[in-house]
């Protein structure tokens, strides 16, 4: 089956830090990957994706590269904010299941302090 | 509305009673899932409803867990005879054919 493993939290950085959370994905077909924030009190929302190996995705200066050859899609953001903290969730999604369903890692929590 | 909205925001009930979860999906989103966040772990898939088609009931957790559709749009999820252990954040989502997830803001219940 598909799963997602992200490193576990919570990451405390200064402001301005170099920031990587790791992503290790299994899917038994060709997935899409995902990157979702959840800022506090708010719904979880689509941060960047990619569609297929070697893809770039990116977005208010975060970055993610599709690696199949190492399964992975690590978030990288080259000087963090405060308002950057927020619970940080990596997602497939197979096309070979029913629904495009989301599988999601288990999130990891960043905290930037000034 | 401009987003998918869940009610009630925070739901607090005794062991043993039952509970519904309300979601309306974004106008015209075809698809819709329900997704449970348990404290400190992931997103757990529940639930998948694509427009008339049979749901995909293969995450939910045991047959207390119910969830329904009406008229392709709102949808309410049922927890009957609630444990501690379903403590959790409900998300709802919904999504235009293949494209973009978008999220609620879930419901928080608590299991006393």
């Amino acid at each position: 089956g598909n799963s997602v493993t992200q490193m576990e939290g919570p990451v405390t950085l200064s402001e301005e830090a170099f920031l990587t959370i790791n992503c290790t994905y299994t899917a038994t077909g060709y997935p899409s990957l995902f990157w979702y924030v959840q800022y506090p009190g708010e719904g979880l929302q689509l941060l960047l994706k990619a569609t297929k190996a070697d893809d770039k995705g990116s977005n208010k200066g975060f970055e993610a590269t599709y690696r199949k050859e190492t399964t992975s899609f690590h978030l990288e953001k080259g000087s963090v904010q405060v308002s950057d903290s927020a619970v940080y969730f990596c997602a497939l999604s197979d096309r070979g299941n029913a629904g495009n369903m989301l599988t999601f890692g288990g999130g990891t929590r960043l905290m930037v302090k000034p | 509305g401009a987003g998918v909205s869940q009610s009630p925001s925070n739901k607090v009930t005794e062991k043993g009673k039952d509970v519904e979860l309300r979601c309306d999906p974004i106008s015209g989103h075809t698809a819709l899932y329900w997704y449970r966040q348990s404290l400190g772990q992931g997103l757990e898939f529940l639930i998948y409803f694509q427009g008339n088609s049979a749901p995909d009931k293969s995450g939910l957790p045991s047959d207390r867990f119910s969830a329904e559709r009406t008229g392709g749009s709102v949808s309410t999820l049922t927890i009957q005879r609630t444990q501690q252990e379903d403590s959790a954040v409900y998300l709802c989502a919904s999504r235009l054919n293949t494209g973009e997830l978008f999220f609620g803001e879930g419901s928080r219940l608590t299991v006393l």
